[in-house]
């Protein structure tokens, strides 16, 4: 039982590059979500999904897609990486009514 | 949108001293979280509430509904204590989560 698993932990990418951030889970929680964490903000909500083949947008989406495929898998897509999206990213889960596992965060670094 | 507020932002205390980091929110939720975050970043989740109190080791969290407060207590604090405390609010299905700004809590031998 590895919990939330998020790779990679550190990416350096160049303005205007793509990529994908992994997030998997082994609990068959129904409730996955993506937060970046930034100085002073606290963590935002990017995008969640409650089930496969379900998501929707949070706080801050724009920049940023999601699909839910399976139940295990949430992986968040930066489309054309901009500066404005170096952060620390969080991916979680959870069961309603039970508290949320977290991965341990991917920091990225836009230049 | 929900607004989540922690105090104090910043806190230094002795070991052995009793803490108190307190949470206030704007609108009904239904249930609050309370997560420690060590350095090097890693999020782990410490309660979740949705009324009274609960303790797990040295750690006590409460909570008042009609007032939207929250409180987390350590007691007999410990060096490794040291952390970032973050308290988080959800509403309805799905468990979208607001978070406060984070209480930094620095705890010296």
């Amino acid at each position: 039982n590895a919990g939330v698993t998020q790779t990679p932990k550190f990416q350096v990418l160049k303005t205007g590059q793509s990529m994908t951030l992994q997030c998997a889970q082994d609990m068959n929680h129904e409730y996955m979500s993506w937060y970046r964490q930034d100085p002073g903000m606290g963590l935002r909500l990017i995008h969640y999904s409650v089930g496969a083949g379900i998501t929707d947008q949070g706080e801050v989406p724009n920049g940023y897609n999601v699909s839910r495929s399976t139940t295990e898998d949430f992986p968040l897509r930066l489309l054309s990486a901009a500066p404005s999206q170096t952060s620390v990213y969080f991916c979680a889960s959870s069961r309603r009514g039970l508290v949320a596992f977290f991965g341990q965060g991917t920091r990225l670094t836009v230049v | 949108k929900n607004e989540v507020e922690q105090s104090p932002q910043n806190l230094t205390a002795q070991e052995g001293e009793f803490i108190t980091i307190n949470c206030s929110y704007s609108v009904g939720i239904s249930a609050l979280h309370w997560l420690q975050q060590h350095p090097g970043g890693g999020i782990v989740s410490l309660f979740m509430l949705s009324s009274g109190k609960k303790k797990h080791g040295r750690l006590i969290a409460t909570i008042n509904i009609q007032e939207k407060h929250s409180s987390l207590h350590i007691t007999a604090s410990h060096p490794r204590d040291s952390a970032v405390y973050i308290c988080a609010v959800s509403m309805g299905y799905g468990q979208n989560f607001v978070f406060g700004p984070g209480t930094r809590l620095s705890v010296l031998p």
